[in-house]
């Protein structure tokens, strides 16, 4: 079982549009979780970290549940700019500096 | 340049051969991870180095993949004679390992397009 599992998509949505994609992840050792985003032929970046109370930054929304397994990351009023490859991140507890990534989801905004 | 440094930008060479990937962190980060990407894949992990540590070998492919990291710092991934499925881009990344949490970035160098013709 792969540590880290996302909907590759893609996600077409219309602009202004709130989309919502999981990430489930099969080590509950597992301490720090963030959200990278990859444009394509470019490098993954960090967009946000998620922390266990759940974080807001701008249009996008970080949960976590722990009990499920899962985070979340919750993009409202959608851009042209928001179309990437948004990838699921883990750090496991036994290894704070290892790093476990989601295949990533892809999202295509459209006009 | 304070970023992840790597060399070369595109490579292209004919199966068989032997590549060298090379990869400067950023100054100070104890953590360099390598990672593979096929056209429209996930990230695959390759190797990690943690300061003086072992490195964790456990995502390399195949005894022709081997890596090393020199003082510390510079890492050079190897790849000896190469084959058609080994085209990629090998993605270099360091982090600063504080292991605060939440904290722990890890940074990404622009890669390195391999070809294998």
């Amino acid at each position: 079982r792969k540590e880290v599992e996302q909907d590759p998509g893609p996600f077409n949505v219309p602009e202004g549009a709130t989309v919502a994609f999981n990430c489930t992840y099969s080590n509950s050792a597992s301490q720090s979780f963030f959200w990278y985003r990859q444009d394509c032929r470019k490098e993954p970046k960090l967009l946000m970290s998620v922390y266990s109370s759940g974080n807001e930054d701008g249009r996008f929304t970080a949960q976590l549940n722990r009990a499920s397994q899962y985070i979340s990351l919750l993009i409202r009023d959608s851009k042209l700019s928001d179309s990437a490859t948004y990838l699921c991140v883990v750090n496991p507890r036994y290894n704070f500096n290892k790093f476990y990534f989601g295949s990533g989801t892809k999202l295509n905004v459209k006009p | 340049g304070a970023g992840v440094s790597q060399s070369p930008s595109n490579k292209v060479t004919e199966k068989g051969k032997d590549v060298e990937l090379r990869c400067d962190p950023i100054s100070g980060h104890t953590a360099l991870y390598w990672y593979r990407q096929s056209l429209g894949q996930g990230l695959e992990f390759l190797i990690y180095f943690q300061g003086n540590s072992a490195p964790d070998k456990s995502g390399l492919p195949s005894d022709r993949f081997s890596a090393e990291r020199t003082g510390g710092s510079v890492s050079t991934l190897t790849i000896q004679r190469t084959q058609q499925e080994d085209s990629a881009v090998y993605l270099c990344a360091s982090s600063a390992g504080t292991g605060q949490i939440g904290t722990t970035e890890a940074f990404f160098g622009q890669g390195t397009r391999l070809t294998v013709v």
